[in-house]
Order: C-alpha cells, then sequence, then structure tokens
C-alpha cells in the first residue's frame, strides 16, 4: 500500500531556532518527492521537488534534502509566518500524489 | 493572475441531498485533481483528470462524481450515496505528465451536514 508517514506531528520552536522535520514514504513506481505548505483554511503551496536520493534543495530558509525512502526539511531562523502545516507528498508514475498527514510547526515568538 | 478558483467557500448539505463543487482554473494546465482533507490528517485523491473528457477514480471515489467537459474546469459531485461528506475539499491543477509536476491548490470549499 502507498504510504507517506510524518514525524513529528508537531513542532513548537522559538522564533530564531532551527525546524526539524521528516517523512518517510513507501510508494511504487516513484518518481519525486514534494513539499508543500498549508495555511490553515487555505490550499497547500508547493514549496519544492526532489526527484533521486542524495538530492538536496535550498529555497531561501527551507533545506531539503532526499533520502532513500525519505526526506528531511529543515527551517532556519524560523519565524511566527512560518508556522503552518508541513505537507510531504510522494509522486507516482502512475499520475498520483501520496500525502501524508504532515507536521504542523507552531513559532512561538 | 493565472490560478484556481473554487466555489462556494462554504457549502451545506441537507440529508439525501446532491451538491456540486466546483473548479476552475486559468492556468492553461491539462491535468486537473479533486482532494478530500479531513482534520488533522493528510489529502486524499478522490478523482484525477490528465486530459479533457477524461478522467480516472483515485483512492476514495465512491459516492462522488465529476465531468471534465472543458479544460479550465472540472466540477466535482457529492452524491447522497457519500455518507459521510464533511470534509474540506480541494481542487488542484498541473501541466501535462502531471506525476512529475508540481499541483496548483484552490482555497478550498468546506462542506458539512446539515
Amino acid at each position: 500500500e502507498n504510504q507517506v508517514e510524518h514525524s513529528p506531528h508537531f513542532l513548537g520552536p522559538q522564533q530564531g531556532d532551527v525546524a526539524s522535520m521528516s517523512c518517510t514514504y513507501s510508494v511504487s513506481r516513484f518518481n519525486n518527492l514534494q513539499w508543500y505548505r498549508q495555511n490553515t483554511g487555505m490550499g497547500p503551496k508547493h514549496l519544492l521537488s526532489m526527484y533521486s536520493a542524495g538530492y538536496e534543495k535550498q529555497k531561501g530558509r527551507l533545506n531539503a534534502t532526499l533520502l532513500k525512502n525519505g526526506s528531511s526539511l529543515y527551517i532556519t531562523a524560523v519565524q511566527p509566518e512560518d508556522s503552518a502545516t508541513y505537507f510531504c507528498a510522494a509522486s507516482s508514475n502512475t499520475g498520483k500524489l501520496i500525502f501524508g498527514q504532515g507536521t504542523t510547526l507552531q513559532v512561538k515568538p | 493572475d493565472g490560478g484556481i478558483t473554487q466555489s462556494p467557500k462554504y457549502l451545506f448539505r441537507k440529508e439525501g441531498q446532491n451538491v456540486t463543487l466546483s473548479c476552475e482554473q486559468n492556468l492553461n494546465h491539462d491535468a486537473m485533481y479533486w482532494y478530500r482533507q479531513d482534520p488533522g490528517q493528510g489529502l486524499r485523491l478522490i478523482y484525477y483528470s490528465q486530459i479533457v473528457n477524461d478522467f480516472q477514480k483515485g483512492d476514495i471515489a465512491e459516492g462522488y462524481s465529476v465531468s471534465r467537459e472543458k479544460k479550465e474546469s472540472f466540477p466535482l459531485t457529492v452524491t447522497s450515496a457519500q455518507k459521510n461528506p464533511t470534509a474540506f475539499y480541494l481542487c488542484a491543477s498541473s501541466m501535462r505528465g502531471g506525476y512529475n509536476q508540481p499541483q496548483h491548490f484552490g482555497d478550498g470549499t468546506r462542506l458539512s451536514i446539515l
């Protein structure tokens, strides 16, 4: 069964800290891994995509790494506006994205 | 600005009633998707369409129906056969060959049972 699991489910860092989250996936015909951010009551927004194990990507204060069957996402110097739920989604060649349940980040000012 | 518009933002359904959720995009994307999100959960795929006049069932299609008569429109009907329809519904689109393309989401429709 295709599935994606997140760890932890909730993060509550202080402003200025580094937030660290990860996901593991089990997906047949894996193509790429994508990270999304969702603010409450809105649709998810795509952050970045990664294609092969060992791939690293930096986008502003976001740093992501694709591992074998997993991914880690770091947000440096977190700010209150970073508070959101972050989803990892594994893409298969069938055209589907499989989402995990997400990590909720709430930054304390 | 290009984007995806979902309407209405909030919708209430009576028992035994079918309701239709609207999704329109002006991104010129070929592929469109419908997801359901329950509180504290990830997104589950209901239906997807890679091209006009064609669509496939996702993981939880029972009790739902769709049509794709125009490239820019992908309405979702929640039928009375869907016994637990209360959820947040999200529509998305992507360029053709969607599995390696990011998906662009609307801001959702929240459906509740009266």
